[in-house]
């Protein structure tokens, strides 16, 4: 059965700071996500990785992706409060089944 | 451009009645996904409904069903609610099966069954 695991789960932070979220995954998927979740909302795309080796940044998120180590990162860069949230990976490998982690619950702090 | 949108916004109900959420997916999309989201977890797959079929079922039981209208509007179906169908109900809607296969998201139904 696929399994997605992200850690850590709980995750605070200092601003100014830099920190990388982890998302490992158990079956061969060339198509991860990622997601914010701002509480009580629903679920924001923040990238859609699609090829081993992919990177894509936007302001001071950065997601890269390794299929053959089935892991990709989320690095944030400069931590701002704004960031504050939950973030989640998901993977589809057939395009009819996402599965997401359990998310990381990040708390930057001034 | 008019984006996912689901009704009601809330909902509550009692164990053992049916509920019906409604979602309108996002001009010229043709995919739905429907997920359930317990508070604290991530997103779980229910079903997904591509062109009028399901297309995809997660870990659902049968009582838990769909469907897609020909407008590609959609509804999630559950029957004999129980108190753990409490949750945040969750649809994305996506331009097809190909590439680049991302979803977007409504704001969600939250269901309380007392």
């Amino acid at each position: 059965e696929l399994k997605v695991e992200q850690n850590p789960l709980f995750l605070s932070m200092q601003e100014g700071k830099n920190y990388t979220i982890y998302c490992n995954y158990s079956t061969t998927s060339d198509r991860l996500y990622w997601y914010r979740q701002d509480p009580g909302k629903s679920l924001e795309s923040l990238f859609v990785l699609l090829s081993n080796g992919a990177v894509k940044q936007e302001g001071r998120l950065m997601a890269s992706l390794d299929t053959k180590a089935r892991l990709s990162t989320l690095h944030i860069t400069a931590a701002v409060h704004d960031l504050s949230a939950t973030y989640f990976c998901a993977v589809d490998p057939d395009n009819n089944d996402m599965r997401f982690g359990a998310g990381t619950r990040l708390t930057v702090k001034p | 451009e008019t984006g996912v949108t689901q009704s009601p916004t809330h909902l509550i109900k009692t164990r053992g009645q049916q509920v019906t959420l409604r979602c309108s997916s996002q001009s010229g999309h043709n995919t739905v996904s429907w997920y359930q989201q317990a508070l604290g977890q991530g997103p779980q797959f229910i079903f997904q409904y591509y062109r009028e079929e399901e297309n995809g079922r997660g870990n659902f039981p049968p009582r838990f069903s769909g469907l897609q209208f020909p407008n590609y509007s959609s509804e999630l179906n559950v029957n004999a609610l129980e108190l753990d169908d409490s949750a945040l109900y969750l649809c994305a809607s996506s331009p097809g099966l190909a590439a680049p296969y991302e979803q977007y998201f409504g704001p969600g139904t939250r269901l309380t069954v007392t």
